[in-house]
């Protein structure tokens, strides 16, 4: 199947501080990509929807100034935490389409996801 | 308002015995189901899915099932094995690969040697 690759897997910071997580689609191009955040024993919670060369698309509730999402290429998504607290501790994951598709087979490629603990 | 549940938080199954992990699901429009597997600190994998025009769709030791008069989907691993301890989420689509998924809260399976 197609990788999805996240970086960092796991990053510690002060409250106040930004933070950038990357998702890379490795071997397939992906003109979408979603970002989830899961906390603890509760479900992935869709984030955001990016678009490669334009805005992403927030979901209610999702401050777009705190969570900056950038698609600027068909490979690369990033979300940046900005002045992150304690409260955006939480589990982030990706996930991109092939943008051809698999035939017959249309499930999204999950990245192994980041874990950001704000202290 | 959750739009797609999963009611059991957890499911222990003896080792070559059944696993049936339940899903309801609230909205008609949904029109593609998806099954993710999940361990600890990894994103999920994508293990098996059902078109809502189907009412079953079968890939080795896992079977969908999809009812949806009663908006209830199943997800069956025979035999269960001790690799397949994880938490298995369910999701729903509406339209193309394009659109997001919507999961329940997961239900986490422990098969038991």
């Amino acid at each position: 199947g197609a990788v999805v690759s996240q970086h960092p897997s796991r990053v510690i910071c002060k409250s106040g501080t930004s933070v950038k997580i990357e998702c890379r689609s490795l071997d397939f191009q992906a003109t979408t990509m979603f970002w989830y955040r899961q906390f603890p024993k509760q479900s992935l919670m869709l984030m955001a929807t990016s678009n490669e060369g334009s805005k992403a698309t927030y979901e209610q509730g999702v401050e777009k100034d705190k969570f900056l999402i950038n698609h600027a290429s068909l490979t690369l998504s990033t979300l940046t935490v900005t002045s992150a607290h304690p409260e955006d501790s939480s589990f982030y994951i990706c996930s991109a389409r092939d943008r051809a598709g698999l035939a017959g087979v249309y499930e999204q490629f999950f990245g192994p996801g980041t874990r950001l603990t704000v202290l | 308002d959750q739009q797609v549940k999963q009611n059991s938080p957890s499911l222990s199954v003896q080792e070559g015995r059944i696993s049936i992990l339940n899903c309801d699901y609230t909205n008609s429009m949904f029109d593609y189901f998806l099954w993710y597997k999940k361990y600890p600190a990894e994103g999920p994998t994508f293990l098996i899915s059902i078109s809502s025009i189907k009412d079953k769709n079968e890939d080795g030791r896992f079977t969908v099932f999809l009812n949806k008069s009663a908006k209830h989907l199943s997800l069956h691993i025979v035999p269960s094995q001790p690799g397949d301890s994880a938490v298995y989420f369910c999701a729903a689509r509406f339209g193309s690969g394009n659109t997001p998924l919507v999961f329940g809260k997961g239900t986490r399976l422990s098969v038991i040697a």
